[in-house]
């Protein structure tokens, strides 16, 4: 069955950085978009990032653009979210979730998550 | 870009019956989206797709208490027969061409 597992997350700093892995299995990893979404505490869903199955095509939010960066290795069927300059509202729950294929198809599985606290 | 809107709380009984609305912003009314359970301390759980025609296609394990219908920009989660593992919240999931979108969340307590 498909399994998505984060890792990497942990106490950080304001404005240094955190990379974050998601290892993939379970399915052909090469061929999903994968999603990057967040939820900080008591908080809803925030989309953060979206990579193409290819690694060409890579969309962010707002809230993230030009301090985070999404990128895979479709070699080691691995996601990963490099988090640069971070700021205490960048506090949450961050979750690696795939597309459900080709096409006009939602979110349809998730990671169990990992933590990410900004706090000096 | 499209505005989910969702109501932040809804109960019910157990054993009865709850629609949760979704509803999308002006001029999107085709739009699919999702819907999503997150219980308590656990991660999201994919339910449905669900199509402006009222067409849905559920995951994988999904009770066939869950259903959903559409009205205009509404989208729908109905429970039927509602149990104490349904306390959750519940989050609607929308997409255009780069952007991803989820409503900000109806809690269901079961009463």
């Amino acid at each position: 069955q498909v399994d998505l597992v984060e890792s990497g997350g942990g106490v950080v700093q304001p404005g240094r950085s955190l990379s974050l892995s998601c290892a993939a299995s379970g399915f052909t990893f090469s061929t999903y978009s994968m999603h990057w979404v967040r939820q900080a505490p008591g908080k809803g869903l925030e989309w953060v990032a979206v990579i193409a199955s290819d690694g060409i095509n890579t969309y962010y939010g707002d809230s993230v653009k030009g301090r985070f960066t999404v990128s895979r290795d479709n070699s080691r069927n691995t996601l990963y979210l490099q988090m640069n300059n971070l700021r205490p509202d960048d506090t949450a729950v961050y979750y690696c979730a795939r597309k459900g294929g080709v096409g006009q198809l939602p979110i349809d599985h998730w990671g169990q998550g990992t933590l990410v606290t900004v706090s000096s | 870009q499209p505005v989910l809107t969702q109501s932040s709380s809804a109960s019910a009984s157990l054993g009865s019956s709850v629609k949760l609305t979704c509803t999308l912003n002006r001029g999107r009314t085709s739009y699919i989206i999702a819907w999503h359970q997150q219980q308590a301390g656990k991660a999201p759980r994919y339910l449905m797709k669900l199509e402006s025609s009222g067409s849905y296609d559920k995951g994988s394990g999904v009770p066939d208490r869950f259903s959903g219908s559409s009205s205009g920009a509404d989208r729908y989660l109905t429970i039927s027969n509602v149990q104490s593992e349904d306390e959750a919240d519940y989050f609607c999931e929308t997409w255009d061409s780069d952007t991803q979108v989820f409503g900000g969340g109806t809690k269901l307590t079961v009463l």
